[in-house]
């Protein structure tokens, strides 16, 4: 069965410290690893798409890493500002499979 | 440009009563799915349009929950003699190509349903 777990469920930092959150998936023939950041109340807003293990992407504090079991967020330095819940999904087929989130707090 | 408008942004309603929630997707998109989001839980795929058609409508939990696209653009879920296990947020999200070519998803804010 296809199913995508992220760890841990919430993580709080202090400002400028630097971290990295995790997306464990099991998945009959990846196509794509996504990762998306929720504010409260908001929908989730896109980030990052992930296909082959080895790949990277970046973007500002965060940097996206795949191998062929997991993928991890790190975020360098963070600051209060990118507190939000982080979503990892992956494609199977035409469906996406998304993960419970992390819940990251960044205290000032 | 404007983005995913859903309506409203918060719904309470007694059990066993109707309900419709509204999806304005970003002009020119063509796909547009619904989500149904409980706290701690991921995104559960409810249904997907490509057009005004439905490919894939596995995931509507119950026969009480339908939707419609019309002229490839707004698309309303409603849920029937809606029942306490029914509170969620319902998301829709939109994107210009097809599931299969991994096109980023947009997401309205959703719409905060409470059934009492």
């Amino acid at each position: 069965e296809d199913q995508v777990t992220q760890s841990p469920e919430a993580l709080r930092l202090q400002e400028g410290e630097s971290s990295s959150l995790n997306c464990s998936y099991t998945v009959s023939g990846l196509r794509g690893l996504f990762w998306y950041r929720q504010d409260p109340g908001k929908g989730p807003e896109f980030l990052f798409t992930l296909y082959s293990a080895g790949e990277e992407k970046e973007k500002e504090r965060l940097k996206a890493t795949l191998t062929k079991k997991e993928s991890f967020l790190h975020i360098t330095a963070p600051k209060p500002e990118d507190s939000a819940t982080y979503l990892c999904a992956v494609r199977s087929n035409y469906q996406l499979i998304w993960g419970a989130g992390t819940k990251l707090i960044i205290k000032p | 440009g404007a983005g995913v408008s859903q309506s409203p942004s918060n719904k309470v309603t007694e059990k066993g009563k109707d309900v419709e929630l509204r999806c304005d997707p970003i002009s020119g998109h063509t796909a547009l799915y619904w989500y149904r989001q409980s706290l701690g839980q991921g995104l559960e795929f409810l249904i997907y349009f490509q057009g005004n058609s439905a490919p894939d409508k596995s995931g509507l939990p119950s026969d009480r929950f339908s939707a419609e696209r019309t002229g490839g653009s707004v698309s309303t879920l409603t849920i029937q003699r809606t029942q306490q296990e029914d509170s969620a947020v319902y998301l829709c999200a939109s994107s210009l190509g097809s599931p299969g070519d991994n096109s980023p998803l947009h997401f309205g804010n959703g719409t905060r349903l409470t059934v009492t």
